[in-house]
């Protein structure tokens, strides 16, 4: 089974805080993505990253960026944390079949609360 | 552009009944669709799909989405539900590109609650 692990599941930040939320995936998947989950709204697409080092906005890039250094893992970073990006961040990968079809493997999430 | 409606924001049923959540999109291409499942503080689980052929696609678990292309829907459906098919249901549309990335584009959610 594909296995998508985000090693916070819950973090408290201070407004402007530097805050770096990680996501290793270990089925050598090419693709990998962050969203955020809020109610009422869905998932949204921050970034994805089709291959090391590449990477490519999504619908709701600003106040974010993302580094993907090894092929296993997408590091989502905020630079200066701020109260309306309080959310469930969700990472997920897929292989380069799957990603035509559009078929995701997301991990647990990670809930993150700016004060 | 694409869109995805999930009509129904939360849906109450006692156990053993039947349940129907509801989806339509937009889009002005073919499209594949997919049901997720996000069951209490989990991530998403992938519980059904249609990429093409039969209409009618079945779930392990007894879930079954039908694709209505007139209807521009993929209606989720579950006979008897238990509880614990409690859990958050997302529809997702992904465009038909011949190449590059095919953006999953996700319905807000809805909410099952099953209830004794």
């Amino acid at each position: 089974d594909v296995k998508v692990t985000q090693s916070s599941r819950y973090l408290v930040k201070r407004t402007g805080e530097k805050v770096f939320l990680e996501c290793v995936q270990d089925m050598d998947h090419e693709n990998m993505f962050w969203y955020r989950q809020d109610p009422g709204l869905g998932l949204r697409l921050i970034y994805f990253s089709y291959d090391v080092k590449m990477k490519e906005k999504g619908d709701i890039p600003e106040g974010y960026s993302v580094s993907r250094e090894k092929k296993e893992r997408f590091s989502l970073i905020l630079e200066s944390a701020s109260t309306n990006q309080t959310s469930m961040y969700l990472c997920a990968s897929s292989s380069g079949t799957t990603l035509n079809t559009g078929e995701l493997f997301f991990g647990e999430g990670s809930r993150l609360t700016v004060l | 552009a694409q869109s995805v409606t999930q009509l129904d924001s939360q849906v109450p049923v006692f156990e053993e009944a039947p349940v129907e959540l509801r989806c339509n999109y937009s889009s002005s291409v073919s499209v594949y669709l997919f049901w997720y499942v996000q069951y209490p503080n989990q991530g998403l689980q992938l519980l059904l799909k249609y990429l093409s052929g039969s209409t009618l696609v079945e779930s392990i678990n007894g879930f079954e989405a039908e694709f209505n292309k007139s209807q521009t829907s993929f209606h989720l459906r579950k006979p008897s539900v238990h509880i614990s098919d409690t859990a958050e249901y997302f529809c997702a549309v992904s465009p038909l590109r011949t190449g590059g990335y095919n953006k999953l584009i996700f319905g807000a959610g809805t909410r099952l609650a099953v209830h004794p």
